[in-house]
């Protein structure tokens, strides 16, 4: 039983361009959401996170947005550059300094 | 500062054999989680730590497997009568108490022939 669904294995883009990953989960009781991005060989690198009690939160060149109502939530990256080129694992908590539930992640190609 | 350090980085072992796989925290974190990472999946949780005492062990697979943290730092997973099933990438990860970022280490690829 996947509680969190990261539906699009790969997904390709041109430098420059908007990246969307999306993530969608089952359990209601989540209250925090991450995402981590993971080169080969390393292990994942905290990247962005947004609590439930807000909709959006933006760091730069990334954006994650949260519907509660939809349980879905998106990473945005804009522009994407080469070297964000990673597989990318959306993650759930609920509670604080507890287990995270993954996704199945998604590679992200952004070509030249 | 220093990340979260594993060794061994690789692992390669025969069928039945006892594996000891080490997680150095980042200073000051006193959470210590171990996940398994195996291919095409993403990490899913072993053991949870807050200090020396396990909080919460529910995502060890079987008896096999067990995992220490004596002095509340350095944590060691310990997999007896090793299977070839228990092949993966084994990442642990820190986080300070009462915050949800956690950080990952490198991981340990464990190979079972």
């Amino acid at each position: 039983d996947q509680q969190v669904k990261q539906n699009s294995p790969s997904l390709s883009v041109q430098e420059g361009r908007i990246s969307i990953l999306n993530c969608d989960y089952t359990n209601s009781m989540f209250d925090y959401f991450l995402w981590y991005k993971k080169y080969p060989a390393e292990g994942p690198t905290f990247l962005i996170s947004i609590s439930s009690i807000k909709d959006k939160n933006e760091d730069g060149r990334f954006t994650v947005f949260l519907n509660k109502s939809a349980k879905h939530l998106s990473l945005h990256i804009v522009p994407s550059q080469p070297g964000d080129s990673a597989v990318y694992f959306c993650a759930a908590t609920r509670g604080s300094n507890y287990k995270l539930t993954f996704g199945k992640g998604t590679l992200l190609t952004v070509n030249p | 500062g220093a990340g979260v350090s594993q060794t061994p980085s690789n692992k390669v072992t025969e069928k039945g054999k006892y594996v000891e796989l080490r997680c150095d925290p980042i200073s000051g974190h006193t959470a210590l989680y171990w996940y398994r990472q195996s291919l095409g999946q993403g990490p899913e949780f072993l053991i949870y730590f807050q200090g020396t005492g396990a909080a919460d062990d529910s995502g060890l697979p079987n008896d096999r497997f067990f995992a220490v943290r004596p002095e509340g730092s350095v944590s060691t997973l310990k997999i007896q009568r090793t299977e070839r099933g228990d092949s993966a990438v084994y990442l642990c990860a820190s986080s300070y108490e009462g915050r949800e970022t956690q950080y990952f280490g490198p991981g340990t690829r464990l190979l079972v022939l």
